[in-house]
Formats: structure tokens, sequence, C-alpha cells
């Protein structure tokens, strides 16, 4: 099946600091791609949609001058979590859509700002 | 409005023992997909199951299977004979246009399943 990569898998970085996330679909060219953010415990929450070459699309009340998404290729988003603090720890996961409209999803990152 | 209700919190079964997850969704639009997504302690999700909003057969897949029903609004998932390695949390998700322009999904709260020796 379609796969979907994520890295780093683990990041662990000072308050303050901005963190960069990459997510590539690896055997297919992905137009679109999601992010998602899962706290313990929690469901996915749709961050922002992503779309090659346009600015990306924020759910309401997801900050883009934090998280910023770059589409820069069909097969690479990368989400930036900027001045990082303690409440964005969390598991990110990043989700890349076939032309045939399945979602496939990245392993996750699991931030952790301390 | 977009929404997925999955109002199983948590199910404890044990193994051999078939359960069935529910799923109830909300969609204005007639074309939308509804999946399956079923995260291990890893974390990494893994895909089960798409179905789009005009085919509603059942479908079996080994021990699992899925009851789409369109009057209802819910898209059941079974697991027959249950084994230890089925525990997870199982998601339930629904990708339509809304007001959009573009496909987007969104995931319901989570079942988690446990399934004891």
């Amino acid at each position: 099946g379609a796969v979907v990569s994520q890295h780093p898998s683990r990041v662990i970085c000072k308050s303050g600091t901005s963190v960069k996330i990459e997510c590539r679909s690896l055997d297919f060219q992905a137009t679109t791609m999601f992010w998602y953010r899962q706290f313990p415990k929690q469901s996915l929450m749709l961050m922002a949609t992503s779309n090659e070459g346009s600015k990306a699309t924020y759910e309401q009340g997801v900050e883009k001058d934090k998280f910023l998404i770059n589409h820069a290729s069909l097969t690479l988003s990368t989400l930036t979590v900027t001045s990082a603090h303690p409440e964005d720890s969390s598991f990110y996961i990043c989700s890349a859509r076939t032309s045939g409209g399945v979602q496939y999803f990245g392993p996750g990152t699991r931030l952790t700002v301390t | 409005a977009q929404k997925v209700t999955q109002a199983q919190t948590e199910i404890s079964v044990v193994e051999k023992e078939d359960v069935t997850l529910d799923c109830v969704y909300e969609t204005r639009d007639t074309t939308y997909y509804l999946f399956w997504y079923k995260q291990p302690p890893s974390g990494e999700l893994v895909f089960l199951i798409r179905r789009n909003s005009f085919d509603e057969q059942n479908e079996i897949s080994g021990r699992y299977s899925w009851n789409f029903q369109k009057s209802t609004s819910s898209f059941n998932f079974t697991i027959t004979a249950s084994q230890v390695v089925d525990s997870a949390v199982y998601f339930c998700a629904l990708s339509d246009l809304g007001n959009t322009g573009g496909f987007k999904t969104i995931f319901g709260a989570g079942t988690r399943l446990f399934v004891k020796a």
C-alpha cells in the first residue's frame, strides 16, 4: 500500500525554539496533505489542509503564524512549530491523499517541549 | 455539519468473542467517504477500510466486517473471534466536501478495545 513517512519520529526542544516536521509520500504524488494533532488518549484533530503550490487552509482555532505549513512539492509537506511552548507538546500526524481519495497516514512525530 | 460519533469509549472482551464498534456520522453532503482506522500502542494509524456513500454493500475481510446503513447514518465495525493483537484504538472517520471545496477528513473520538487472553 501507499507509504507516508514523517521525520523526525521524536523531537525534544526547548521552549521558544522552532521545530520542523517533514511529511513525505514515498510512492505516490499527493496534491493534498493534511496535518493532525493528537493529545494523549484523544482523537485526531485536523489542524490544516495543505495543497501543493498554494497556501494552507487552517481549521478554526489553529494559529497559522505559529504552525507554518509549506507544501513545496507533490511529495513533501512541512510543518514548522514556531516559538514552541510546553502546551504544543503533542503527537503530530500528517496524511497524504491519493488521487483515488484515500488518505494514508504517516507514523507520527512526538514533540516534547521542555 | 460534519460529525462522527463513537459512543463507546472503551470495550473489553475476552479472546474469541465477537465485538462490534459503533459509528454514527452526520453530513450534509450526498457524496462522502467513511473510513475505519486502527491505532495500536505504537501510535501509527493503520487504514482498514473506505466506503463511499453510494455503496451500501457490506464488506467482509477475514475476521473484520463492516455494516454501512445510510438510513441510520451508521457504519459499524465487527471483529469476529477477537484476538489479543486486536487490542488498539479504533477510529471511524468521515470525509466530505463541506463548504471548503475540497474533501477533508474528521475523526470520531475513538473506541479503545481491550482483548484479554
